[in-house]
């Protein structure tokens, strides 16, 4: 079965702080896997995107790698900041047809 | 442009109402999906349509059929729902995937809020 895991499901940092997200998969035969952050009630923002082919993308402040041999990819987020607090998902896609499979998520809240 | 719209921002309903969900698109996009979402849960995908050639969860009960007039619209049609169906339903486009490799990001719209009464 495939499943995609986030942990953890919430922390809390003082602003500054560098941290980081991770996300495990079962199924490493991937098509891609992309980065989310959500706002409580909103759609989803795309962060992130790495191919099956890559090993890491950075977009500013963000940092997303991927180790398919393990099933795993992290997002660092460097230096925080308040309007960092949302939730953040990790969503795979795999080969055969578009099934994409979404974590449960990490809610990050960064204190000012 | 990365903009999808979704119509109407909220929705209540009772359960033998008949309504629809509209998205847009003007991104030249090649796939768009449906995704239901309930609260603290992470989205779950319904439908796809790629090269207007639909592909479906076959979980999805019937209650639910998309609808894709044109590439750059795709419509969710409801009838006789449940009050467990109340969720963000949310449209997401993406290239799709004939147009590259693995570069199929997707982009989402802000979300229907759904209430069956």
């Amino acid at each position: 079965k495939q499943e995609v895991t986030q942990i953890p499901a919430a922390l809390s940092v003082p602003e500054g702080e560098n941290l980081v997200l991770n996300c495990s998969f079962t199924d490493s035969a991937i098509y891609n896997l992309q980065w989310f952050r959500q706002d409580p009630g909103k759609g989803l923002t795309s962060l992130l995107l790495i191919q099956s082919s890559q090993r890491e993308q950075t977009s500013g402040r963000l940092n997303a790698s991927l180790d398919k041999s393990s099933g795993r990819s992290t997002l660092y987020i460097a230096a925080s900041q308040p309007g960092d607090s949302a939730t953040y998902l990790c969503a795979v896609g795999y080969t055969g047809g578009f099934k994409t499979i979404f974590g449960a998520g990490t809610r990050l809240f960064v204190k000012a | 442009d990365t903009e999808v719209t979704q119509t109407p921002k909220h929705l209540v309903m009772g359960m033998t109402n008949k309504k629809s969900l509209k998205c847009e698109q003007h991104m030249g996009h090649r796939a768009m999906y449906w995704y239901k979402q309930k609260a603290k849960k992470p989205p779950e995908l319904m439908f796809v349509y790629s090269y207007e050639k639909l592909s479906i969860n076959e979980s999805v009960p019937s209650r639910f059929s998309p609808e894709c007039p044109n590439s750059s619209l795709l419509n969710l049609h409801l009838h006789a729902l449940q009050p467990e169906d109340s969720a963000l339903y949310l449209c997401a486009s993406s290239q799709g995937r004939l147009a590259g490799r693995g570069t199929d990001t997707q982009y989402f719209g802000p979300g229907t809020r759904l209430t069956v009464l």
